[in-house]
């Protein structure tokens, strides 16, 4: 059975510390990975990554996959409050549609 | 405009009730998606449209619904809910339907409680 897991489950950072997420998935026939942001409702679209060993950036926000190894990493550098959401890593596969992870739930403090 | 709309924003109904989720975008996407998420768990597909036509139904009971009634808009009707239904529903839309290559944008959600 496909599977996407995300670490780590929660994390409490203080405003300008750099974080890292991680997201492992066991897949067959692998299409695509996306980060998305969820604040309060509605997840927000970060990265769709599709080629290995290629670093996608949007400001304070980078992600890189690695195929090899099964895994992708969400960077945030400089984080602010704003930051603090629950991040969610999806995978693309076989079954044509996404399956997302569990999340890591990001609480910046002042 | 990039938004995709959810109404209504909560719902509380009982079992025997009858009611509908709505949800609009204006983006000329062609795919709408229902997602169901229970709190501190990922969303969870339910069903996919393509160009108005029913694609994916992920073995969803019948007492959800869905309706398309063109490429702009997506309802949920729900009918005999039991409380396990009782979720986050999420619309959302792509620009096509490649499955997982596309780029899903969300709405807010329907936050509905069954009593």
């Amino acid at each position: 059975e496909d599977k996407v897991v995300q670490s780590p489950l929660s994390l409490v950072v203080h405003e300008g510390d750099t974080v890292t997420l991680n997201c492992s998935y066991e897949v067959t026939n692998f299409r695509s990975l996306l980060w998305y942001k969820q604040e309060k409702k509605a997840p927000t679209f970060l990265f769709m990554l599709t080629s290995s060993g290629i670093e996608k950036k949007s400001g304070r926000l980078s992600s890189i996959l690695d195929k090899k190894e099964l895994f992708s990493i969400l960077n945030i550098t400089a984080t602010q409050t704003g930051d603090s959401a629950i991040y969610l890593c999806a995978y693309g596969g076989a079954t044509n549609k996404l399956i997302f992870g569990t999340g890591t739930l990001l609480a910046v403090q002042p | 405009d990039t938004e995709v709309t959810q109404t209504p924003k909560h719902l509380v109904m009982g079992m025997t009730n009858k009611k509908s989720l709505k949800c609009e975008q204006h983006m000329g996407h062609r795919a709408m998606y229902w997602y169901k998420q229970k709190a501190k768990k990922p969303p969870e597909l339910m069903f996919v449209y393509s160009y108005e036509k029913l694609s994916i139904n992920e073995s969803v009971p019948s007492r959800f619904s869905p309706e398309c009634p063109n490429s702009s808009l997506l309802n949920l009707h729900l009918h005999a809910l039991q409380p396990e239904d009782s979720a986050l529903y999420l619309c959302a839309s792509s620009q096509g339907y490649r499955g997982a290559n596309e780029k899903l944008f969300f709405g807010s959600g329907t936050q509905l409680s069954v009593l």
